[in-house]
């Protein structure tokens, strides 16, 4: 049983589309996270989100909004896609019961605009 | 939350110790160092954590120095599938959203 899945784990797509993409995590986790990583393989936070709260990285165009159904459930949609947002998207869950910042990671989704 | 420097990359003999050091000269006392590491095509996966005191899991030991301005992750018996980068992570855990800052990493690379 994966913890933390994403859907796709591709996604090829043209400029200036609308896309999504799903991340479901079955650890029963109330903190949730979007991660991307560019080319040069720096790993960078864009939102954390949790059923109170959602923290938006000042760095992240307003295109990207998280969006969460359901405590299992955040996903990330991105408006207008542009060729810089070509990477890596990771999503991430946490326990806020923990004491402790053991974060686990989903397989990631390969994002390539054209 | 503190900034660390660590090797850009290291290379570790299959079976010896590999040993991972990570300077934090500016960390604060309520700044914890986490380890990570980074498989080829995976997620980021969680190691170790420490605040002061030495820790041991299944997977590493961090040794922090007294002053805690610097520490080092040690595989003890490096496989091939340690084979990942490495990020040594400082972060308090009052941190807004608990959200973690990745810095370069060291990429270790475990040769036969």
């Amino acid at each position: 049983d994966t913890a933390v899945s994403q859907t796709p784990k591709y996604l090829v797509t043209q400029m200036g589309n609308d896309k999504s993409i799903k991340c479901e995590q079955n650890l029963g986790h109330d903190t949730m996270y979007w991660y991307k990583q560019d080319s040069k393989k720096f790993l960078k936070i864009m939102f954390s989100y949790n059923n109170k709260e959602l923290i938006i990285n000042e760095t992240v165009p307003n295109r990207f909004s998280p969006k969460s159904p359901d405590k299992a459930h955040l996903n990330l949609h991105i408006n207008s896609l542009e060729l810089g947002d070509s990477a890596v998207y990771f999503c991430a869950t946490r326990t806020s019961g923990s004491s402790y910042n053991e974060q686990f990671f989903g397989p990631g989704t390969r994002l390539t605009v054209l | 939350d503190a900034k660390t420097t660590q090797p850009t990359s290291m290379d570790c003999a299959e079976g010896r110790a590999a040993n991972l050091p990570c300077n934090h000269s500016t960390i604060s006392g309520n700044e914890y160092v986490y380890w990570y590491r980074q498989i080829h095509s995976q997620g980021p996966q969680y190691i170790i954590h420490g605040l002061k005191n030495n820790e041991t899991n299944e997977m590493a030991s961090l040794i922090i120095t007294e002053d805690r301005k610097s520490s080092t992750l040690i595989l003890p018996h490096a496989t091939l599938r340690d084979t990942a980068v490495y990020y040594c992570i400082v972060r308090s855990h009052n941190n807004a959203g608990n959200m973690l800052t990745f810095g370069g990493g060291t990429r270790l690379m475990v040769k036969p």
